[in-house]
């Protein structure tokens, strides 16, 4: 059965902290993805790579950044968390190849404070 | 304007009704077109996939794009309780398989 894991399913975190989200696949895939969903705005891509350590900004990076030492291992760290970052963010992989299919964790519901 | 647009609902239908789900976008240069299905505190999966336009079914599931059109739709029949959910529409191209998602449309299946 393959598997995308996040770490945490929900984190409370202070204005100000050091985030870090977590996320681990067991299918050999080359991409990654992390995205935030917000209601009435879908999910939106926030980085993603396509081999260790490349990356690449999505549609929202500002605030993010991101790490991959490992193949199965894609971080994604917010560097001094804001309230406006409170969300779902939700983490995919997929085989490199044109349409194929992404695989989503359970996502980890972040709550700044 | 969004590239992809999708009606959030919410939708109420009553069991067994035709559901209907649509999406249009503004990129011509989407190349494959894809329906995933959201249950609450769940991550997202995918439902249907289609490379370029016309009609793919899949059990009481069918897909339609119309590319001239910039229109996509995912039809359920007999629709079931057990389909109430959040369908995401996405659409992408080339290799690096980024997606664009519409927003979800919340579909409740009234028993």
């Amino acid at each position: 059965d393959v598997k995308v894991t996040q770490s945490s399913r929900y984190l409370v975190k202070r204005t100000g902290e050091k985030v870090f989200l977590e996320c681990v696949q067991d299918m050999d895939h080359e991409n990654m993805f992390w995205y935030r969903q917000d209601p009435g705005l879908g999910l939106r891509l926030i980085y993603f790579s396509y081999d260790v350590k490349m990356k690449e900004k999505g549609d929202i990076p500002e605030g993010y950044s991101v790490s991959r030492e490992k193949k199965e291992r894609f971080s994604l760290i917010l560097e001094s968390a804001s309230t406006n970052q409170t969300s779902m963010y939700l983490c995919a992989s997929s085989l490199t190849g044109a349409g194929t299919e992404a695989f989503f964790g359970q996502g980890t519901r972040l709550t700044v404070v | 304007q969004k590239e992809v647009e999708q009606d959030p609902g919410p939708l109420s239908v009553p069991e067994g009704a035709i559901v209907s789900l649509n999406c249009t976008y503004s990129n011509s240069a989407f190349q494959y077109f894809m329906w995933y299905r959201q249950y609450s505190r769940k991550g997202p999966e995918l439902l249907m996939y289609t490379y370029s336009s016309g009609n793919k079914e899949d059990g009481r599931f069918t897909a339609q794009v119309d590319k001239s059109s910039k229109y996509i739709s995912l039809f359920i029949r007999d629709s079931q309780p057990s389909d109430s959910a959040t369908y995401l529409c996405a659409m992408g191209r080339g290799a690096t398989n980024k997606l664009i998602f519409g927003t979800g449309t919340l579909l409740a299946v009234q028993p």
